[in-house]
């Protein structure tokens, strides 16, 4: 069976002070790991997609990085507005058209 | 056009009630899905449309009934639901498997 595992499950850091969100995965071949940012009582919004081990993305002050096993989502020098939880989703080959989900990091961001 | 517009935002629903969630897409994705989210817990997969066919259905009650009227539109069609069903209903569309999927906004039902 499939599983996604984040931590920690919830996170406080001051403005400023650079942190890691870690993603773990077990599938059964990764056609695609996704990171999701998701503000209360909102849909998710997509952030990146890792194809494969070694890859590395960046967006602002975020960047996505891909092992065989996990996924790290670092956060430099973070902002206030950038406290929401954070969804890490896998895809696998050749199973169902859809996401596994972990249960997500709650990232709040203090002045 | 980069949404997906889902409607109504709320819902207030009897347990006898029928009503209807819609979602609308215009980026020519050729995957649409259905996405159930409890209070503090990730999205759950409910069902994959794959060019206007239904593909999976993870083992939804029958109370659930999905359409894809066409490559633009899917609706949850809701019947004879109970309090537990409460919860954000997610929108999501995409190019295929291995791309990134576009959420919308959700639906936010009460089951009363």
């Amino acid at each position: 069976e499939d599983q996604v595992t984040q931590s920690p499950e919830a996170l406080r850091l001051q403005e400023g002070e650079s942190s890691s969100l870690n993603c773990s995965y077990t599938v059964s071949g990764l056609r695609g790991l996704f990171w999701y940012r998701q503000d209360p009582g909102k849909g998710p919004e997509f952030l990146f997609t890792l194809y494969s081990a070694g890859e590395e993305k960046e967006k602002e002050r975020l960047k996505a990085t891909l092992t065989k096993k996990e996924s790290f989502l670092h956060i430099t020098a973070p902002k206030p507005e950038d406290s929401a939880t954070y969804l890490c989703a896998a895809q696998a080959r050749g199973g169902a058209d859809g996401l596994t989900f972990g249960k997500g990091t709650h990232l709040i961001i203090q002045p | 056009d980069t949404e997906v517009t889902q409607t109504p935002k709320h819902l207030v629903m009897g347990m006898t009630n029928k009503k209807s969630l819609k979602c609308e897409q215009h980026m020519g994705h050729r995957a649409m899905y259905w996405y159930k989210q409890k209070a503090k817990k990730p999205p759950e997969l409910m069902f994959v449309y794959s060019y206007e066919k239904l593909s999976i259905n993870e083992s939804v009650p029958s109370r659930f009934s999905p359409e894809c009227p066409n490559s633009s539109l899917l609706n949850l069609h809701l019947h004879a639901l109970q309090p537990e069903d409460s919860a954000l209903y997610l929108c999501a569309s995409s190019h295929g498997t291995g791309t990134g999927y576009t959420f919308g906004s959700g639906t936010r039902l009460t089951v009363v």
